[in-house]
């Protein structure tokens, strides 16, 4: 079945370093491709996505492309910030349908980010 | 507000007991999921659901129940609750009938029940 591999940390960085999630992915066909934020006491929240392979999904700085051919899609940021701390969740919808309606995750990675 | 609610936030029950997570969505999305996250083993789907009155089994969906006879409403019943149910439970949202796969899941902020 589909499955999503994720580091799980926890990721420790400084303020304004660069930052990097890998994410790598099992799926038959085309699936597309899912970041989730998580903040503390909070639901996940979509943070970008991607729908064919070469696509780059962006949002607030965060940045990642759909690599269909080493089946990846790592989340990225140039400069990271207190306020991204959080536990960010890799995730696909595969094309088999049926339970797979729903999204396959990651088990997501915590990161922390110092002053 | 538009968007999706659960309730309630916090719950305490006691093992055997009877208990009904309640999650509703204003969008009048199709499709609706149960997920429970716990620590390392991430979210896992527990049902969905693609319409009213059509529901199906995730991941986990033992001592679970569903039901959904309205399109914005989706409970989840725990019939006799075990200690392994200690969780943070997720509704979901998604309108991917119309949108295709690439349409995301609206998620809700969770119940977290324990049971003792």
């Amino acid at each position: 079945g589909d499955s999503v591999t994720q580091m799980e940390g926890p990721v420790t960085l400084s303020e304004e370093a660069f930052l990097t999630i890998n994410c790598t992915y099992t799926a038959t066909g085309y699936p597309s491709l899912f970041w989730y934020v998580q903040y503390p006491g909070e639901g996940l929240q979509l943070l970008l996505k991607a729908t064919k392979a070469d696509d780059k999904g962006s949002n607030k700085g965060f940045e990642a492309t759909y690599r269909k051919e080493t089946t990846s899609f790592h989340l990225e940021k140039g400069s990271v910030q207190v306020s991204d701390s959080a536990v960010y969740f890799c995730a696909l919808r595969g094309d088999s349908g049926g339970g797979a309606d729903g999204l396959t995750f990651g088990k997501g990675t915590h990161l922390i980010i110092q002053p | 507000d538009a968007g999706i609610t659960q309730s309630p936030r916090y719950k305490i029950t006691e093992t055997g007991r009877q208990v009904t997570l309640m999650c509703h969505q204003t969008w009048s999305h199709s499709y609706m999921f149960w997920y429970r996250q716990d620590l390392g083993h991430g979210l896992r789907l527990i049902y969905y659901s693609a319409a009213a009155d059509i529901t199906d089994k995730g991941e986990v969906p033992d001592g679970y129940v569903v039901s959904r006879s309205k399109t914005e409403n989706f409970p989840l019943t725990l019939e006799s609750a075990t200690r392994s149910q200690t969780s943070v439970y997720f509704c979901a949202s998604s309108d991917h009938q119309r949108q295709g796969k690439g349409s995301p899941l609206h998620f809700g902020n969770g119940t977290r029940l324990t049971v003792t």
